[in-house]
């Protein structure tokens, strides 16, 4: 089924620190996967994207890789600040117009 | 550009009763979206729509209705409320066929009593 797995649910970094937040999604025919951020009582923006023609993207501190043969995608945000502190999605498509994400993951910096 | 805007952002119901969650996009979105955040569980997509009069359900139809009578409106219906639909709703749109950036509305915290 259509199916993603998103590991940890809770990370705790020093600031200054790198995090990474894992996924892992289960069609084969998936080609797009987004990351959202989700601050306190906020709604979910998308952060940055990659799809399947590319292994990597990054935008400043983010950087987000993918491995279509593992069918596994992460996060990855270096030199971690305080208003890095939120829950952080991942999804992937099933089909052309099915979005399904992850289960979530609630980073907090630690000052 | 108001982008996309939910009403209401709270709501009561008591077991049994109906009500409509509303959501308009001003972004001339062919595609719309309505998801539940439960604790633990992300974002679970309810139904959607890739254009006016298309809906589809997604991963948690039951016990909810949608229409799409035009571009700009998505609203969701409840039924007959029930406590397992206590969540916080979010409506979403997007451009095309919903693979490019979702929008989300600031969501509505509905509990069912």
């Amino acid at each position: 089924g259509e199916n993603v797995e998103q590991h940890p649910s809770t990370l705790s970094v020093q600031e200054g620190d790198s995090a990474v937040i894992k996924c892992t999604y289960s069609d084969s025919a998936s080609n797009y996967f987004p990351w959202y951020k989700q601050e306190l009582g906020k709604r979910p923006q998308l952060i940055i994207d990659i799809r399947s023609n590319v292994g990597e993207k990054k935008d400043q501190r983010i950087a987000v890789t993918l491995n279509k043969t593992a069918k596994h995608f992460s996060l990855h945000i270096t030199e971690t600040q305080p208003e890095d502190s939120a829950v952080y999605f991942c999804a992937a498509n099933f089909g052309n117009e099915k979005l399904t994400f992850g289960t979530g993951t609630r980073l907090t910096i630690i000052p | 550009n108001a982008g996309v805007t939910q009403t209401p952002k709270f709501q009561v119901l008591k077991t049994g009763q109906s009500m409509t969650l509303q959501c308009a996009q001003d972004m001339n979105h062919e595609y719309m979206s309505w998801y539940r955040q439960d604790p633990g569980m992300g974002l679970r997509l309810i139904h959607y729509s890739v254009g006016a009069g298309i809906t589809d359900q997604g991963e948690v139809p039951n016990g909810y209705n949608v229409s799409r009578s035009t571009t700009e409106d998505f609203p969701l219906r409840l039924l007959s409320a029930a406590p397992s639909q206590t969540s916080v709703y979010f409506c979403a749109s997007s451009y095309g066929q919903g693979l490019g950036e979702a929008f989300f509305g600031q969501g509505t915290r509905l509990t069912v009593v």
